[in-house]
């Protein structure tokens, strides 16, 4: 099946800082990429996803970028919060499902 | 709106019980259905998913099985639990052809 992994396991940052969470997958073919967010004990929320014909893609606070030469894949946050500490999961799409990573443990100080 | 219901969200079970664990879906028709397991401080892994009533994809060989009874129903069960069963159960939906899925709140399962 297809591997989706993350470069570091966890990442602490100030908070106002950015935060930039990375990805790598190993499937060239896949066609759509998501991000999720997981407080804990909660269940995952989705933050933002991207296709394979973008290579960034903008929300609130969030920019996801996609390098499909090297299949890599980030999450960046402005201006972290507090309220941004939580695990986040990188995922792409195998037929119809999708494919996690391990995930990155964000924690914000103040 | 659509909600996902999941419950327990936890349970302590012998080794060697049954288990059950049921989730449903309201305000949408058709969906993709997944149940996943998260080991602690792990990531997501598939477990089953179904596309229909009745069709289970499962994407991992183990102690665990699954089935939809209905459109908007999905249950994990196994006949014996194993220690190794223990963990975050999470099940989630998508709509037919969609790709983002939509999580319930889980159930921690501890196999004693």
């Amino acid at each position: 099946g297809e591997s989706v992994g993350l470069h570091l396991p966890t990442l602490s940052v100030q908070e106002g800082d950015n935060s930039i969470i990375n990805c790598a997958y190993s499937n060239s073919a896949s066609d759509y990429f998501i991000w999720y967010k997981q407080e804990s004990g909660k269940g995952p929320q989705f933050i933002i996803d991207i296709r394979s014909n973008m290579d960034k893609r903008q929300g609130q606070r969030v920019t996801v970028l996609l390098n499909k030469t090297v299949k890599h894949l980030s999450l960046q946050i402005a201006a972290t919060q507090p309220g941004d500490s939580a695990v986040y999961f990188c995922a792409d799409r195998f037929g119809a499902a999708l494919i996690f990573g391990k995930g990155t443990t964000l924690s914000v100080s103040s | 709106s659509q909600t996902i219901h999941q419950w327990p969200a936890t349970l302590v079970q012998p080794v060697g019980s049954p288990l059950s664990l049921e989730c449903t879906v309201e305000g949408t028709s058709n969906p993709n259905l997944y149940w996943y397991r998260q080991a602690a401080g792990r990531g997501l892994q598939l477990l089953f998913y179904s596309v229909g009533i009745g069709q289970i994809s499962s994407e991992v060989p183990q102690n665990l099985s699954a089935s939809r009874p209905q459109d908007r129903q999905f249950i994990l069960s196994s006949k014996k639990l194993l220690l190794s069963d223990s963990g975050f159960y999470l099940c989630a939906w998508s709509s037919a052809g969609g790709e983002k899925l939509f999580f319930g709140s889980g159930t921690q399962l501890s196999v004693l």
